[in-house]
């Protein structure tokens, strides 16, 4: 069964901290994609990051990094001395390639909520 | 360009009504999607629209969900007639291509059904 697991519910961090948020994810498929998106208070989702299954290499934008590991099944998030502007809910997913070739059904996780503090 | 655009921000509704969601996606994607979050649950997958055509609406929960997106530009999901479980925030996303494009999701839709 598909399934994605954001087990921090709520974080609180204060500015400038590191933060890491988790996302453990469970599917059959040998082909599939992992994602990212972050809804800020004015509630759109926002896409932060797609990786495919066959690649494994962690990736860095600015003070996002993600680690990427299928031995653990895990697509951690981690953001570099948190900003306020950070504050929002993020949300995991995952999408298995076997859907037509579309990464359009995708299977959230409950999203962890972040508050960064000034 | 614009982003996904939906329509109402928040709907308030009484048991037994009917309440119809519009979006509008970004100008030139083929593909539309659906999605809902149920308080308290995961955010989850209703249809997906290819133009004006059905690709996948295995996540409608029932036929009180009626979704149409006729000329393959805008969409509607109608909930007739609405039932308290429906209450939650219904996403919109469209995306340009199939196996490549990202989703691009709009601001949602409050419904509370009272």
């Amino acid at each position: 069964a598909q399934k994605v697991t954001q087990a921090q519910t709520e974080i609180s961090v204060v500015e400038k901290e590191d933060v890491t948020l988790d996302c453990v994810y469970e599917t059959r498929d040998t082909t599939y994609y992992l994602f990212w998106y972050k809804q800020p208070p004015s509630g759109e989702l926002v896409f932060l990051i797609r990786r495919n299954s066959f690649d494994e290499q962690n990736e860095i934008s600015g003070r996002y990094s993600w680690n990427f590991q299928k031995s653990t099944s895990s697509f951690n998030f981690t953001i570099t001395a948190s900003q306020v502007v950070d504050s929002a809910v993020y949300f995991c997913a995952l999408s298995e390639a076997g859907y037509g070739g579309s990464q359009g059904n995708l299977i959230f996780g409950k999203g962890t909520k972040l508050s960064v503090k000034p | 360009e614009a982003g996904v655009t939906q329509f109402p921000s928040h709907s308030v509704i009484e048991k037994g009504q009917t309440v119809t969601l519009r979006c509008d996606p970004i100008s030139g994607h083929d593909n539309l999607y659906w999605y809902r979050r149920v308080m308290g649950k995961e955010i989850k997958f209703l249809l997906h629209f290819v133009k004006e055509s059905k690709q996948d609406e295995s996540g409608m929960p029932n036929n009180r969900f009626l979704a149409e997106r006729t000329g393959g530009t805008y969409s509607t999901l109608k909930v007739q007639p609405a039932e308290l479980e429906d209450s939650g925030v219904y996403f919109c996303a469209s995306s340009l291509g199939q196996g490549i494009s990202p989703l691009h999701f709009g601001n949602g839709t409050r419904l509370t059904v009272t």
